[in-house]
């Protein structure tokens, strides 16, 4: 069955250390894979996405996530975290292109001063 | 780009009962899905609709049904509510085709007591 495994379900972490939030998939010839974020009461927003091509993606606020097709995974790491980090972390995969987004569990980002 | 927005955001039923919830999509955007996040979990998907036709379906009973207007509107409708059904609701709208990840609105709280 296809599926997203989110292997942490809390992170807490001290500002400006390095953070890593895993996320595995169930193996497919094709995956589109993406990172969201919701703050507290409010939906999901976009946080980066991998289509093709690079596997390396990166987002506006400092966060990066690598594809690793070997090792079905997508993990998202910031090399500095600030305290408005703070927030919950969804990884999602589609395997076909317009389709349906299956998401992890979510992973908890608490980061204290 | 005018986001998604949903309405309301707050909501109380009684177990039986019926409820509507409502989504206008991003300008532009033909595809629409629907999602519950039940509290502590990720988002499942409920349905998808592409140019007024349901085209997907994850894994819910028929009492949850939807609807797509020409103007991209859609709404969520779900009968016989039960406790379980207490969740937030999220809609999310692309282009068809388009896999750079849907926008998602702020959801529709529902408490079913």
């Amino acid at each position: 069955a296809q599926s997203v495994t989110q292997l942490d379900s809390q992170v807490p972490v001290f500002e400006e250390a390095p953070v890593e939030l895993r996320c595995n998939y169930s193996s497919s010839v094709s995956v589109y894979l993406f990172w969201y974020v919701q703050y507290p009461n409010q939906g999901l927003q976009l946080l980066l996405k991998y289509l093709s091509g690079s596997t390396l993606v990166e987002s506006i606020n400092g966060f990066e996530a690598e594809f690793n097709k070997s090792q079905t995974s997508f993990h998202l790491r910031k090399p500095s975290v600030h305290i408005s980090d703070t927030a919950e972390y969804f990884c999602a995969v589609s395997y076909n292109q317009g389709g349906k987004l299956i998401f992890g569990q979510g992973t908890e980002l608490s980061v204290k001063p | 780009e005018t986001g998604v927005t949903q309405s309301p955001t707050h909501l109380i039923k009684t177990r039986g009962q019926q409820v509507t919830l409502r989504c206008s999509s991003q300008s532009g955007h033909n595809t629409v899905s629907w999602y519950q996040q039940a509290l502590g979990q990720g988002p499942q998907f409920i349905f998808q609709y592409y140019r007024e036709e349901e085209n997907g379906r994850g894994n819910f009973p028929p009492r949850f049904s939807g609807l797509q207007f020409p103007n991209y509107s859609s709404e969520l409708n779900v009968n016989a509510l039960e406790l379980d059904d207490s969740a937030l609701y999220l809609c999310a709208s692309s282009l068809e085709g388009r896999n750079n990840g849907y926008t998602f609105g702020s959801g529709t709280r529902l408490t079913v007591v």
